[in-house]
């Protein structure tokens, strides 16, 4: 495997299941992402791993959970999630924690859904 | 507040050029960076401007104005893979990204 992976790719759960999203990156970077995309806005950073420390939390409710056990491996631990959650995830990698211009290096995403 | 406007949607022809232009207010600036997003696959990388002036890199080029808070996207020989939303996003002084909506950019034959 290749740069940043995510599964599951899609996910139906309801409000009252706990699930998690797993992310990889095959990059050698050292810093993560998480990222929420509704349609039609802008991507909403969630959280920021930097050599496995949080870095940043925007304000996201605790039923959302990150995980980061190595620099490799990032994940995202929902529970009693809200309808209004249904988006697409997406995990991300850069070399450095977004500074000094350091691209980023996106999966695919995890589409969830929430009935 | 800070806020990056960009067009929601965008339509083009096989063949020709197209700007794709995006304006930022943000709490101190560190560049602006564009990318390309084809529906239901991952954003990836196309371009960082920090300093003012024209980018080029094959048949994609990027501008920016830091004075007027102002980037474009060119994109030439446009081709049917180019279909896709391009997302403009810009660096502030805390090294956080804010992004805008996304354009997307619709190509006929």
């Amino acid at each position: 495997e290749t740069g940043v992976t995510q599964t599951p790719r899609h996910l139906v759960m309801g409000m009252t299941n706990k699930k998690s999203l797993k992310c990889e990156q095959h990059l050698g970077h050292n810093a993560m992402y998480w990222y929420k995309q509704s349609a039609k806005k802008p991507l909403e950073l969630m959280f920021v791993y930097n050599f496995k420390e949080q870095t940043e939390n925007n304000s996201v409710p605790s039923r959302f959970s990150p995980e980061c056990p190595n620099s490799s491996h990032l994940f995202l631990h929902l529970h009693t999630l809200q309808p209004e959650d249904s988006a697409l995830y997406l995990c991300a990698s850069s070399q450095e924690d977004g500074r000094g211009g350091d691209e980023q290096y996106f999966g695919p995403g995890t589409r969830l859904t929430v009935t | 507040g800070q806020n990056i406007d960009q067009p929601t949607e965008m339509t083009a022809t096989e063949g020709a050029i197209v700007q794709i232009n995006c304006t930022y207010q943000t709490s101190g600036f560190n560049g602006l960076f564009w990318y390309q997003q084809h529906a239901g696959e991952a954003p990836t990388f196309l371009s960082y401007n920090v300093l003012d002036g024209l980018e080029e890199k094959g048949r994609f080029s990027s501008f920016l104005s830091r004075s007027k808070g102002y980037s474009y996207l060119l994109l030439k020989e446009l081709q049917m893979k180019d279909s896709a939303s391009y997302l403009c996003a810009a660096l502030n002084s805390n090294y956080q990204l804010i992004w805008g909506a996304g354009t997307k950019l619709i190509i006929k034959p």
